[in-house]
């Protein structure tokens, strides 16, 4: 159980355009929704947190207006980077979380921008 | 400043023995830490979580001990295997009041050598 899926897996677009990352919970309701970025051999950085029905909340540094979230559903979140450059190449990560403590981490997704 | 550190950034030990990785915090008064596995290129997997009344807590060949006065947790492989090689975090929730959005540690990538 407590399954959480990523699409796509990897992805790479041409500078100056959007790309929607898929994040859904396979086998439960997810109460909150993470994203996390990494950058190679660094850790992961907490962009956003969003909830169902309701405006994501946004850390410190994240540009809203660049990095789009809808959590649409209990079981869905999505990220859209748009406008993407270069800079914006890392690997990005979602969790959910569900009624309990514990966060359940999709398997990544690469973004590479040319 | 406000962080996480895990003792080093790689450890490298012979199969069988016990691996032993240290996360140290400042600054924060979590009530519970996490401990992750990240393979390469994968999102990272739940491993254990301890609370901070819990001086210890163990699944299989792992152990994980919390100190809230050192501020710092040990996390323990016993008679490790090469499959046991990952970058493991630990990683907390820095509020009292539950905000779920986790600090993560640097990471150790472990290498358990045959």
């Amino acid at each position: 159980g407590a399954v959480v899926s990523q699409h796509p897996s990897w992805v790479i677009c041409k500078s100056g355009t959007s790309v929607k990352i898929e994040c859904r919970s396979l086998d439960f309701q997810a109460t909150t929704m993470f994203w996390y970025r990494q950058f190679p051999k660094q850790s992961l950085m907490l962009m956003a947190t969003s909830n169902e029905g309701s405006k994501a909340t946004y850390e410190q540094g994240v540009e809203k207006d660049k990095f789009l979230i809808n959590h649409a559903s209990l079981t869905l979140s999505t990220l859209t980077v748009t406008s993407a450059h270069p800079e914006d190449s890392s690997f990005y990560i979602c969790s959910a979380r569900d009624t309990s403590i514990k966060q359940y981490f999709g398997p990544g997704t690469r973004l590479t921008v040319t | 400043s406000q962080k996480i550190e895990q003792n080093s950034e790689a450890l490298n030990i012979q199969e069988g023995k016990t691996a032993t990785l240290t996360c140290n915090y400042t600054n924060y008064s979590p009530a519970y830490l996490q401990w992750y596995r990240q393979d390469p290129g994968r999102g990272p997997v739940f491993l254990l979580l301890i609370r901070e009344n819990e001086k210890e807590k163990r699944k299989e060949r792992l152990k994980v001990t919390f100190d809230t006065t050192l501020k710092q947790s040990l996390f323990h492989i016993t008679a490790s295997q090469p499959a046991d090689s990952a970058t493991y975090l630990c990683a907390l929730d820095p509020t009292t009041s539950g905000t779920y959005k986790y600090i993560f540690g640097t990471g150790t990538r472990l290498k358990v050598l045959a």
